[in-house]
């Protein structure tokens, strides 16, 4: 089946630790997308990705870092520069960047930092 | 900038009743208007999408037609189901290269 993994589902972390959260999409998709959501927010866009090797910051991108190394995975580290980490992280994919294409979701990361 | 903005929640239905969720817009050009879905515990899941002015997004019963001269994209349905209990974001996408701008979201919980 194609589609978009992320793990894990749930994930803990000391105040002061790096941690990474995968994405894995299997749809042949140029453009990946990390989203941050907490209640009554909606999303928010951290970091995108259009192409291998290349990437832009999003709307809320400081504390955060990502690579695309290879076309179907996009980690996103919340370093602990990030002052509130504790929230719902979404992954996202889409054929083509620049042309109005529908995004897909992943099943989410929801990461609590104690 | 691009904006969306959601009328507020939550809303709790009974079963069979008819739904609006009101949605607006505010953007330069001709965006592209996106529904999305969210179960409880779940990611994202597009409902319906239009492209451009007057086009009608259907899925699901569900329905939304792109206003644009009253920069509008309401979702409808005729007759909810507990099954429709969920999390509805109003979205819109800009010209190329551009970012998915999304409402903040609204809870629609459907009663027995």
């Amino acid at each position: 089946d194609g589609g978009i993994t992320q793990s894990p589902k749930y994930l803990f972390r000391k105040e002061g630790q790096n941690v990474t959260l995968s994405c894995e999409q299997n749809l042949n998709h140029d453009a990946m997308y990390w989203y941050r959501q907490d209640p009554g927010q909606g999303l928010r866009l951290i970091y995108y990705s259009q192409i291998v090797n290349d990437f832009q910051k999003g709307d809320i991108a400081e504390g955060y870092s990502v690579s695309r190394e290879k076309k179907e995975s996009f980690p996103l580290t919340v370093t602990s520069a990030q002052k509130n980490p504790t929230a719902f992280y979404l992954c996202a994919s889409s054929m083509v960047a620049g042309a109005p294409d529908t995004q897909y979701f992943g099943p989410g990361t929801r990461l609590t930092v104690l | 900038g691009d904006s969306v903005t959601q009328m507020e929640g939550p809303v709790t239905l009974s079963e069979e009743a008819f739904l609006t969720i009101n949605c607006t817009y505010t953007a330069t050009g001709y965006p592209s208007l996106f529904w999305y879905v969210q179960y409880p515990g779940e990611g994202l899941q597009l409902l319906l999408k239009a492209t451009k002015a007057d086009d009608k997004g259907s899925n699901k019963g569900f329905e939304a037609t792109y206003r644009k001269e009253t920069t509008s994209f309401h979702l409808e349905k005729g007759s909810v189901q507990v099954s429709d209990s969920a999390v509805y974001f109003c979205a819109l996408r800009g010209g190329a290269n551009s970012k998915l701008t999304f409402g903040k979201g609204i809870t629609l919980s459907v009663r027995p």
